[in-house]
C-alpha cells in the first residue's frame, strides 16, 4: 500500500528556509516521478516542483526557481523541498504526490501525502 | 503558460441528478496529458480521470471524462453524496503544470 507522510513544515520569519520530507512507503522514489504541490488557504491547487524518475530533471513554477531545490534519497525512499528566502506567499499546505506510471514520464499525481502547513510570518 | 479555465465556479446539484463540469486550455493539450482531481474538504485530492478520458484505481462508473484540443468535461452520471466536493483539472503539455481554479459542486 502506497504512503506519503510529509513532514517539515511549521511557521518561519520571511527570509528563512525550512526543508520539507515526504517518507514513502509501497514504492521507491527512485523509479517515479515525484512533485511537490501547494495550496494556499481557501485557494486551489498549485504545482511546485518536479524531479524526474531517473533524477535526470527537475522543474519548478517560476516563482520558486532559484529558491527552492527538489530532491530525493533512494536509500531513505524520501522526497525533500529545500525552501530558502521564504516569502509571504509561500505560505500554504505543501503536498508531495508520485507519477501514476514509474520509469516514465507521466505527471498525473495518483498518491498524495497529507500535506504540511508552511507558514511565513514575522 | 497553459492556463486552465473551469466553468461555473460553482455548481448546485441534487443527488441523481448529472453533473458536467467544464475545462478550458488557453493552448491545445497535446498528448491526452489532461487529468481531473477530486478535493474533499480536509482531504488530500484525489484522481479520477487521466489521459482525457480513462478512470483511475477504483474510481466509479459514472465519472467520465472527454474532450480534445483546448475543450473538456468531467460528467458524473447520476450524482451520489459522497460526490460534492471540489474538482480540478489539470493539464501537462508544456511546463509548468497548471491546474484550473476548481468548480465546486454543492447539494442544491
Amino acid at each position: 500500500q502506497v504512503q506519503l507522510v510529509e513532514s517539515g513544515g511549521g511557521v518561519v520569519q520571511p527570509g528563512r528556509s525550512l526543508r520539507l520530507s515526504c517518507a514513502a512507503s509501497g514504492f521507491t522514489v527512485n523509479t517515479h516521478g515525484m512533485h511537490w504541490l501547494r495550496q494556499a488557504p481557501g485557494k486551489g491547487l498549485e504545482w511546485v516542483a518536479m524531479i524526474s524518475y531517473d533524477a535526470t530533471q527537475t522543474h519548478y513554477i517560476d516563482s520558486v526557481k532559484g529558491r527552492f531545490s527538489i530532491s530525493r534519497d533512494g536509500s531513505k525512499n524520501t522526497l525533500y523541498l529545500q525552501m530558502n528566502s521564504l516569502r509571504a506567499e509561500d505560505t500554504a499546505v505543501y503536498y508531495c504526490a508520485k507519477d501514476l506510471f514509474g520509469s516514465r514520464w507521466c505527471n498525473y499525481f495518483d498518491s498524495w501525502g497529507q500535506g504540511s502547513l508552511v507558514t511565513v510570518s514575522s | 503558460e497553459i492556463v486552465m479555465t473551469q466553468s461555473p465556479a460553482t455548481l448546485s446539484l441534487s443527488p441523481g441528478e448529472r453533473a458536467t463540469l467544464s475545462c478550458r486550455a488557453s493552448q491545445t493539450i497535446g498528448k491526452n496529458y489532461l487529468a481531473w482531481y477530486q478535493q474533499k474538504p480536509g482531504q488530500s485530492p484525489r484522481l479520477l480521470i487521466y489521459g482525457i478520458s480513462t478512470r483511475a484505481t477504483e474510481i466509479p462508473a459514472r465519472f467520465s471524462g472527454s474532450g480534445s484540443g483546448t475543450e473538456f468535461t468531467l460528467t458524473i452520471s447520476s450524482l451520489q453524496s459522497e460526490d460534492f466536493a471540489v474538482y480540478y483539472c489539470q493539464q501537462y503539455t508544456n511546463w509548468p503544470i497548471t491546474f484550473g481554479q476548481g468548480t465546486r459542486l454543492e447539494i442544491k
